[in-house]
């Protein structure tokens, strides 16, 4: 069976230091994968997503950047942290989705990386 | 377009009662409609997924959901609510249209169990 692994569970960080998280899923190949931020008391908001390795698809413009170095594997950084990057951040892949499959590919989610930028 | 509508961003309901949680969509395809719940501090499970086949779709948890294409509604519902159900709810649609990643996801809705 497919799991996806994402750590760390929770992170504190000071304004303006680096970031970097890790993601990693096995049991499947080529994964479609996915960065979401979610704000307190907000919804999902897609930061990056990755149909192949090196191929990265960015969303939001920020200071957050992505990278899928192995099929299976996606990181997500920032060189230098700010205070609005805290969040609940969440990892999530999906099967290979096309237009004749009419995209009903469901996610699937890692536990999340709680972060606190102080 | 596609477009996704959680008519309430909270919901109580008592212990052992029914469960509703109404989701409107917009959509220029044929969608597929997901729900997924999340607990504190926790990832997005998937509840249940409508891709075209049957209209009543059957969850984990004992959750259902109805797709009606002319309502555009897609509701989740549960015969007898549960403390463990106490979670935030979200409803999805998926297709062609929507960006990057075919996905709008709603709100979500605050499912409060009181006892």
């Amino acid at each position: 069976s497919q799991t996806i692994h994402q750590w760390p569970a929770t992170l504190v960080q000071p304004v303006g230091s680096p970031l970097s998280l890790e993601c990693t899923v096995e049991g499947t190949s080529n994964p479609n994968l996915y960065w979401y931020r979610q704000a307190a008391g907000r919804g999902l908001q897609l930061l990056f997503y990755s149909v192949g390795i090196g191929q990265i698809s960015s969303e939001v413009p920020q200071n957050l950047s992505a990278s899928r170095p192995q099929d299976r594997q996606f990181i997500l950084s920032s060189k230098k942290l700010l205070l609005s990057d805290s969040g609940f951040y969440l990892c999530a892949w999906s099967s290979y989705r096309s237009l004749t499959n009419s995209y009903n590919s469901p996610l699937h989610f890692g536990n999340g990386t709680r972060l606190t930028v102080t | 377009a596609q477009s996704v509508t959680q008519l309430d961003s909270h919901v109580s309901v008592s212990e052992g009662t029914p469960v509703l949680l109404r989701c409107n969509y917009s959509s220029s395809y044929s969608p597929s409609l997901f729900w997924y719940v999340q607990h504190p501090n926790k990832g997005l499970q998937l509840l249940l997924k409508y891709t075209s086949a049957a209209t009543l779709v059957k969850g984990i948890n004992g959750f259902e959901a109805e797709f009606k294409k002319s309502e555009t509604s897609f509701h989740l519902t549960k015969p007898s609510a549960h403390m463990s159900d106490a979670a935030e709810y979200f409803c999805v649609v998926s297709d062609q249209g929507g960006g990057a990643d075919g996905l709008t996801f709603g709100k979500g809705t605050h499912l409060i169990i009181q006892p």
